[in-house]
């Protein structure tokens, strides 16, 4: 069975300053592989996907990451973090083997950006 | 297009009430499914549909039942709630699975 794993429950950074969002997960076959966000009240909006192909993917609001096979890694990263990027982040996998082709989230990172 | 629509948005029952949380989509999606989101836990699966008339339990299915009679709707009843139901409910759908789910607003439960 797959699984992801979010490293840091919460991490705060600077308006202007780099975003990292540390992914890794776990799957015995090729995964499918997601961001989504949840902005306070409201319901999860994707990001990003990858499933095949270009392993750099980009997505929204000017976010990107990176499949790392080797590394089983899934990292979110945005160059120059906005306020409006205040929210909480979760990784998810579909394990590609399985029929159902559900999500599996991480726990979730809440991003705090200090003005 | 209303994408994911869930009601009610706010409900509060008393222990060993029975109430069914409502969910539909009008994008003609195949895949549906319930999560429910704790406090540090992230989303859990509770039940999936990948298709009318197939239902399937997830990871936390206890004390909840689905049936998928239409493509559109995809209900989750509680049968006697529980305090450790209290929760925020999601219900999402997706075309192909692969693609990304669409999640609905939620529903912010209480069991007292």
């Amino acid at each position: 069975a797959q699984s992801v794993t979010q490293l840091g429950s919460h991490v705060s950074v600077s308006e202007g300053a780099l975003v990292l969002l540390r992914c890794n997960y776990s799957s015995s076959v090729p995964p499918y592989l997601f961001w989504y966000v949840q902005y306070p009240n409201q319901g999860l909006q994707l990001l990003l996907k990858y499933t095949t192909g270009a392993t750099l993917v980009k997505g929204i609001n000017g976010f990107e990451a990176e499949f790392k096979k080797s590394e089983t890694s899934f990292h979110l990263t945005k160059p120059s973090a906005h306020m409006s990027d205040a929210a909480e982040y979760f990784c998810a996998v579909i394990d590609s083997g399985a029929g159902s082709y559900q999500l599996t989230f991480g726990k979730g990172t809440k991003l705090s950006v200090i003005p | 297009n209303a994408g994911v629509t869930q009601t009610p948005k706010f409900q509060v029952l008393k222990t060993g009430q029975s109430m069914t949380l409502q969910c539909a989509q009008d994008m003609n999606h195949e895949y549906m499914s319930w999560y429910r989101q704790d406090p540090g836990m992230g989303l859990r699966l509770i039940h999936y549909s990948v298709g009318a008339g197939i239902t399937d339990q997830g990871e936390v299915p206890n004390g909840y039942n689905v049936s998928r009679s239409t493509t559109e709707d995809f209900p989750l009843r509680l049968l006697s709630a529980a305090p450790s139901q209290t929760s925020v409910y999601f219900c999402a759908s997706s075309r192909t699975g692969v693609g990304g789910y669409t999640f609905g607003s939620g529903t912010r439960l209480t069991v007292v």
